[in-house]
C-alpha cells in the first residue's frame, strides 16, 4: 500500500530566510504525481508544486522547488526567500490513476515563518 | 470563475444525529471528491463521484455516504454521528473523474458534542 510520511510536524523559518520540508513515499507505482499543497490558517487548500514521476528535471515554481529523489522515494520542498504569507500548513500528496485510483496526503508539516 | 463551494462552513451536531454536507464544484468540473481532515491524520479519501456515480471510495464505514446531482453539485451524509467524526470535511472539484488536477473548498467543520 502506498504512503506518505511527512516527519516535521512543525517548522519556523525567519523572514527572507530559506527552508526545506520533508517528505518521503512509498510504492511499487511506476507511473504517479507528487504535490504539495499549501493550507493557510483558515483559507483553502491551494496546489504549490507538482511532480511528474518520469520527469527527471527537479519542478520549481518562483520561491518553491522540490528535490526529487525517485530511488530513494523522497519530495522534499524547498522556500526560498521566506515570507510572511508563507505561514501555512503544507501537505505533500501522493497520486496515481494506474489501476487503481489513489490520492494519499501526509499529516502535514505546519510552517510558520518569523519576522 | 467562481471556486469550489460548501456549505455550511460550520456546523455542531450531537452524537447520533446525522448532518448532510453540500460542495459545489467549478463550473464545468463534474467529478467531486471528499475528504476528512483531522489533526495528526492527515487528510484521508472518503470517496469521489463522477455523473453522478461513485467512481472511488476510500476505507470509512458505511456511515459516510454521498451522492452528486446532475448539476455535479454533491453531498456528504454522515449517520449516526460519533465524537470521532469531528473534523473539517473538504471537497475537492475536478474536470473528470480520476483527474490528478484538484481543487479544494474551504471545507465544513464539523463539531460532534
Amino acid at each position: 500500500a502506498q504512503t506518505v510520511t511527512q516527519s516535521q510536524p512543525e517548522m519556523s523559518v525567519q523572514e527572507a530566510e530559506t527552508v526545506t520540508l520533508s517528505c518521503t513515499y512509498d510504492t511499487s507505482e511506476n507511473n504517479y504525481y507528487l504535490f504539495w499543497y499549501k493550507q493557510p490558517p483558515s483559507r483553502q487548500m491551494i496546489l504549490v508544486i507538482r511532480q511528474e514521476a518520469y520527469k527527471q528535471q527537479n519542478a520549481t515554481e518562483n520561491r518553491f522547488s522540490v528535490n526529487f529523489q525517485k530511488a530513494a522515494k523522497s519530495f522534499s520542498l524547498k522556500i526560498s526567500d521566506s515570507q510572511l504569507g508563507d505561514t501555512a500548513m503544507y501537505f505533500c500528496a501522493f497520486f496515481t490513476n494506474s489501476g487503481t485510483y489513489k490520492y494519499i496526503f501526509g499529516t502535514g508539516t505546519r510552517l510558520k515563518v518569523l519576522a | 470563475k467562481a471556486g469550489v463551494t460548501q456549505t455550511p462552513r460550520y456546523l455542531i451536531k450531537t452524537r447520533g444525529q446525522q448532518v448532510t454536507l453540500s460542495c459545489s464544484p467549478i463550473s464545468g468540473h463534474r467529478s467531486v471528491s471528499w475528504y476528512q481532515q483531522t489533526p495528526g491524520q492527515g487528510l484521508q479519501f472518503l470517496f469521489e463521484y463522477f455523473s453522478e456515480t461513485q467512481r472511488n471510495k476510500g476505507n470509512f464505514p458505511g456511515r459516510f455516504s454521498g451522492r452528486q446531482f446532475s448539476n455535479s453539485r454533491s453531498e456528504m451524509n454522515v449517520s449516526t454521528l460519533e465524537l470521532g467524526d469531528s473534523a473539517l470535511y473538504l471537497c475537492a472539484s475536478s474536470l473528470a473523474s480520476g483527474a490528478r488536477e484538484q481543487y479544494f473548498g474551504p471545507g465544513t467543520r464539523l463539531t460532534v458534542t
